[in-house]
């Protein structure tokens, strides 16, 4: 069965703190990983797709990362404004629901100044 | 350039009523999608349009719940004879369409829907 498991629930970090967040992963066959940022009262903001092993991508102090069996979420010197819940989601290549996103619990991140 | 939005962004309403909640995609995408999320928990898959019809309503709870696309843009979700337990915040996205990639979502702001 696909599924989805983060850590930390939650993350609290001191402003300039660099630390990871976990998304570890079963699927069947995966079509793509997905990280996005959610803010309270707001829809999820997409934020990186990652598609094979050894994959990595960059936007400002984020850096996603992923393994044949979890993706890492690398946040380097975070600011107050980077504190929010951080979303993992997978698709996998079952035919009847390759379209699917099956998602974590998410990781609460709090930045204090 | 603008993204999916949703209407109303709130909705108040009263057990047994009849709710309808809509969704407007990014232009060109031809995939749409329902969610329903509860409070700390991620997404909870819905149904899913490609062009106007239904692909899969495999995530509506039971028949209260509907949801239509008539013309493969705007998108409506009606639940009728609404209960307490449908209080959540729906949200919808949209993406261009399934590939042999993994297809990226992007989501609307969500309509939260309380039942009294």
């Amino acid at each position: 069965e696909d599924q989805v498991t983060q850590s930390p629930e939650a993350l609290r970090l001191q402003e300039g703190e660099s630390s990871s967040l976990n998304c570890s992963y079963t699927v069947s066959g995966l079509r793509g990983l997905f990280w996005y940022r959610q803010d309270p009262g707001k829809g999820p903001e997409f934020l990186f797709t990652l598609y094979s092993a050894g994959e990595e991508k960059e936007k400002e102090r984020l850096k996603a990362t992923l393994t044949k069996k979890e993706s890492f979420l690398h946040i380097t010197a975070p600011k107050p404004e980077d504190s929010a819940t951080y979303l993992c989601a997978v698709q996998g290549k079952a035919m009847d629901s390759n379209y699917q996103l099956i998602w974590g619990a998410g990781t609460k991140l709090i930045i204090k100044p | 350039g603008a993204g999916v939005s949703q209407t109303p962004s709130n909705k108040v309403t009263e057990k047994g009523k009849y709710v309808e909640l809509r969704c407007d995609p990014i232009s060109g995408h031809t995939a749409l999608y329902w969610y329903r999320q509860s409070l700390g928990q991620g997404p909870e898959f819905l149904i899913y349009f490609q062009g106007t019809g239904a692909a899969d309503d495999s995530g509506l709870p039971n028949d209260r719940f509907f949801a239509v696309r008539p013309e493969g843009s705007v998108s409506t979700l009606k639940i009728q004879r609404t209960e307490r337990g449908d209080s959540a915040v729906y949200l919808c996205a949209s993406s261009p369409g399934t590939g042999v990639r993994g297809d990226t979502q992007y989501f609307g702001p969500g309509t939260r829907l309380t039942v009294l």
